[in-house]
């Protein structure tokens, strides 16, 4: 059983560019969620999909996109990066939502 | 809207002095009561979770409890290797809500 991977690792942006990053869920899962955390604070919750389709979103703006495919991995699209947007982003799965979401190990975006 | 509130912030122990870590949450329409633990620059680590009232759960020198307002995690004669930020979540049907975490540092 596979856990949730996440890529890239490591990235630098420049203000005012646009970024992907992509979530691989864990095996059985069908339930992905993203999350941003900046240094020093606790996960915030971006959005959620659930059999490809978005279920839930926190305050975040649109400019926060994202895309669940059929075998239910998922992409986070950010737009006109802005200097706060650096943070550690975190992909979770589960099966329906339910019992424990497994974390991947995150993308550490840095906006210059 | 959810909240979730962890105290203390940060917490140093002794190796071997048992403590314990505060949640307390208000959540509309709880699924579930999750226990983290995330390392430096890492995801988060899934411990626990909790259902209902009254609930109880252990692994190894934790220990994490469940009321209809709080939740507590019990570090029993902890040892350097538990240091590691501690996050308490709250689940509903759509997202998880985290809680700021507590720093926890056992030394030697």
């Amino acid at each position: 059983e596979t856990g949730v991977t996440q890529s890239p690792t490591h990235l630098i942006k420049t203000r005012g560019q646009q970024v992907t990053l992509r979530c691989s869920s864990q095996s059985g899962h069908n339930t992905v969620s993203w999350y941003q955390q900046a240094l020093g604070q606790g996960p915030q919750f971006i959005f959620q999909y659930y059999r490809e389709e978005e279920n839930g979103r926190g305050n975040f703006p649109p400019r926060f996109s994202g895309l669940q495919f059929p075998n239910y991995s998922s992409e986070l699209n950010v737009n006109a990066l802005e200097l706060d947007d650096s943070a550690l982003y975190l992909c979770a799965s589960s099966f329906e939502g339910v019992n424990g979401y497994t974390f991947g190990s995150g993308t550490r975006l840095t906006v210059v | 809207e959810d909240q979730v509130t962890q105290s203390p912030e940060a917490l140093r122990l002794q190796e071997g002095e048992s403590s314990s870590l505060n949640c307390s949450y208000t959540v509309s329409g709880l699924r579930g009561l999750f226990w983290y633990r995330q390392d430096p620059g890492k995801g988060p680590e899934f411990l626990f979770t909790l259902y209902s009232a009254g609930e109880e759960k252990e692994k190894e020198r934790l220990k994490a409890t469940l009321t209809k307002k709080e939740s507590f995690l019990h570090i029993t004669a902890p040892k350097p290797e538990d240091s590691a930020t501690y996050l308490c979540v709250s689940g509903s049907a759509r997202q998880l809500t985290f809680g700021s975490g507590t720093q926890l540092t056992v030394l030697p």
